[in-house]
């Protein structure tokens, strides 16, 4: 089993419509997780961490965590042309300061 | 101002080669690491370290050797270097527990 799964898409939606991105991850002392956000040839970028169970907002993207059932999701509202990119689920490890990521989700928003 | 900073950003060598990547940052981080992404784009931890000490090492061959000479700074040495190290190597740091990593801009090591 891979410690953290991701659909590798990719994911096309239009325009303005909401986005959502699933991940799944084996470590159950995980208490932290990031979602970061690369464009191609670029380096990852942090756009949002959640803690908590439950749901986190940020503008137009919401985190939702649920620790019971390893899952963590990322919902991006009013997609726009400029989030097509690939999405990584990082939960952090327990241990030590240690981020695993899963292999991404390519996401395609179509004007 | 750049946070974390890697040099070079593009690196085209030969096989059997011995190459350094260096990298810097300027937020004061406690806690940098290295991390390979490969062909498939699979984003894997390398090494890390905290306050120039040694706290992660995964399975990666002994022809990487990281070095830190002091918390801003932590460069990756790679002997030997064989057609399967190509890749992009991404340095990264962070304040410390819980925190989010910030990253360079990469590496692009080709190997022929």
């Amino acid at each position: 089993q891979k410690e953290v799964e991701q659909n590798s898409g990719p994911l096309s939606v239009p325009e303005g419509a909401i986005a959502s991105l699933n991940c799944t991850y084996s470590d159950r002392g995980s208490q932290s997780f990031f979602w970061y956000r690369q464009y191609s040839g670029k380096s990852p970028e942090l756009i949002m961490f959640i803690y908590s169970n439950g749901d986190k907002e940020d503008g137009r993207f919401t985190a939702q965590l649920n620790k019971a059932s390893q899952y963590v999701s990322l919902l991006i509202r009013d997609s726009q042309p400029s989030d097509s990119a690939t999405y990584l689920c990082a939960p952090l490890g327990t241990g030590f300061q240690k981020l695993v990521f899963g292999t991404g989700t390519r996401l395609l928003v179509s004007p | 101002d750049t946070a974390v900073s890697q040099t070079p950003k593009y690196l085209v060598t030969q096989m059997g080669n011995d190459k350094s990547i260096k990298c810097e940052q300027n937020l004061g981080h406690d806690t940098m690491y290295w991390y390979k992404q490969d062909s498939k784009k699979f984003l894997k931890i390398m090494f890390s370290y905290n306050n120039k000490e040694l706290i992660i090492n995964e399975t990666v061959p002994n022809r990487f050797s990281p070095k830190s000479p002091d918390k801003a700074h932590l460069n990756l040495h790679i002997n030997s270097l064989e057609l399967g190290d190509s890749a992009v190597y991404f340095c990264a740091s962070s304040r410390g527990y819980n925190s989010p990593l910030h990253f360079g801009n990469g590496t692009r090591l080709t190997v022929t």
